[in-house]
């Protein structure tokens, strides 16, 4: 089983704050993908990566995929209010692809 | 175009009813995908069909009964479901399916209430 675990579940910080989210597995993956959902929207993919050691760049967001290519991080630079939303990390190990649980995040003003 | 669009968004149904939701895509795309999201959870795979054709069926009810008319339109169609079958239904697409290699596009969803 393919297990992706995210860390932390739940997050709640001001803006302008600083943030990092967690994407870890024992498994490899072939590429991983990051997405963003609304309440009550599909989530909306943000970026893929799929190089060992890779960073990704998009404004104010950094991902990052672990050598190993068995775990990621997302961080957040200067978290604004319209950052607020569930955080999903997905990765794709050939024959399925794997959910984390997701990140809670909310940003107050 | 990177849209997927579905309707209806939101569906209250009994469990006698037969209803079907609509997912349609015009990116070209050749693989198309059912999910259902519970409250709180990330979003569980259903169906799979590529080139029109089911790939994956992960052991879902008889209940739900997929259709792919063409490459661009995917339906759902419903029967007699139970209020447990109560969830956000998304429609995703990606260019191809090749073990999921290629990335997912999601649509809105629609927000199905049994009753």
């Amino acid at each position: 089983t393919q297990l992706l675990e995210q860390s932390p579940q739940f997050l709640s910080i001001q803006e302008g704050e600083n943030l990092t989210v967690y994407c870890n597995s024992s498994s490899v993956f072939s590429s991983l993908q990051w997405y963003r959902q609304e309440p009550g929207e599909g989530p909306v993919l943000l970026v893929t990566v799929v190089t060992g050691g890779e960073v990704k760049k998009l404004k104010r967001l950094t991902f990052q995929f672990g050598d190993a290519r068995k775990d990621s991080s997302l961080h957040i630079t200067a978290a604004q209010p319209g950052d607020t939303g569930l955080y999903l990390c997905a990765g794709d190990a050939g024959n399925m692809l794997t959910f984390g649980g997701g990140t809670r995040l909310m940003v107050k003003p | 175009d990177t849209e997927v669009t579905q309707t209806p968004k939101h569906l209250v149904m009994g469990m006698t009813n037969k209803k079907s939701l609509k997912c349609e895509q015009h990116m070209g795309h050749r693989a198309m995908y059912w999910y259902k999201q519970k409250a709180k959870k990330p979003p569980e795979l259903m169906f799979v069909y590529s080139y029109e054709k089911l790939s994956i069926n992960e052991s879902v009810p008889s209940r739900f009964s997929p259709e792919c008319p063409n490459s661009s339109l995917l339906n759902l169609h419903l029967h007699a479901l139970q209020p447990e079958d109560s969830a956000l239904y998304l429609c995703a697409s990606s260019q191809d399916w090749d073990g999921y290699k290629y990335e997912q596009y999601f649509g809105p969803g629609t927000r199905l209430t049994v009753t």
